[in-house]
């Protein structure tokens, strides 16, 4: 099984400022690796697939970059409506894993 | 509009049985593969099992494996699991998930969830 470790564990940001969530696989998933937000209370919904493609209707200031074992997803300049947890999701090998989350707060 | 529409949550005793659905509506069902993925409360994220869009193919989580069986029916546009000898740690709120457009295997539409609760 693929171990995705996602760090930091939280993040404390203001309005405004960038933010670099870190997801490193055990072993190489390629680019197939995609982000997820969550808000309390709420599902998830997918932000960016394979790396670095944004899902239909995902702001342009997030994005992803990173290949083999290690990504990044950076919010360019963060939103109160950003706030939220996020996730990482393997898709190169069965089971698919999901990350433990970086919870990005106020700060 | 899209929807899924998860029920079936409710609170069982360890070695029980229960049934989740899942219906969907607002885009082609049978065209899509479908997951399940459970969340304990205030945990992570945990795929627990796919199934392609003719049923002809299923893949399960390890935990729940020869435990659980997921199924759809195609013409009633609704997604099933079936849990059985559930455990403590089965307990989670369960959700219904849609396989993206640009890929059968990230979660591209997700229902609101059901909980299901394992206690005695």
């Amino acid at each position: 099984e693929i171990v995705l470790t996602q760090s930091p564990a939280t993040l404390s940001l203001s309005p405004g400022e960038r933010a670099s969530l870190s997801c490193r696989a055990s072993q190489s998933v390629s680019r197939y690796l995609a982000w997820y937000q969550q808000k309390p209370g709420q599902a998830p919904r997918l932000l960016i697939y394979d790396a670095s493609n944004r899902a239909t209707g995902i702001p342009a200031r997030f994005s992803g970059s990173g290949s083999g074992t290690d990504f990044t997803l950076t919010i360019s300049s963060l939103e109160p409506e950003d706030f939220a947890v996020y996730y990482c999701q393997q898709r190169s090998n069965w089971p698919l894993t999901f990350g433990g989350g970086t919870k990005v707060e106020i700060k | 509009e899209e929807q899924l529409v998860e029920s079936g949550g409710v609170l069982v005793q360890p070695g029980g049985s229960l049934r989740l659905s899942c219906v969907a509506s607002g885009f082609t069902f049978s065209s899509y593969w479908m997951h399940w993925v459970r969340q304990a409360p205030g945990k992570g994220l945990v795929w627990v099992s796919r199934i392609n869009s003719d049923e002809s193919s299923t893949t399960y989580a390890d935990s729940v494996k020869g435990r659980f069986t997921i199924s759809r029916d195609n013409a009633k546009n609704t997604l099933y699991l079936e849990m059985n000898n559930l455990r403590a740690e089965d307990t989670a709120t369960y959700y219904c998930v849609r396989g993206s457009r640009e890929s059968y295997n990230y979660g591209g539409y997700w229902g609101q969830g059901t909980l299901v609760t394992v206690s005695s």
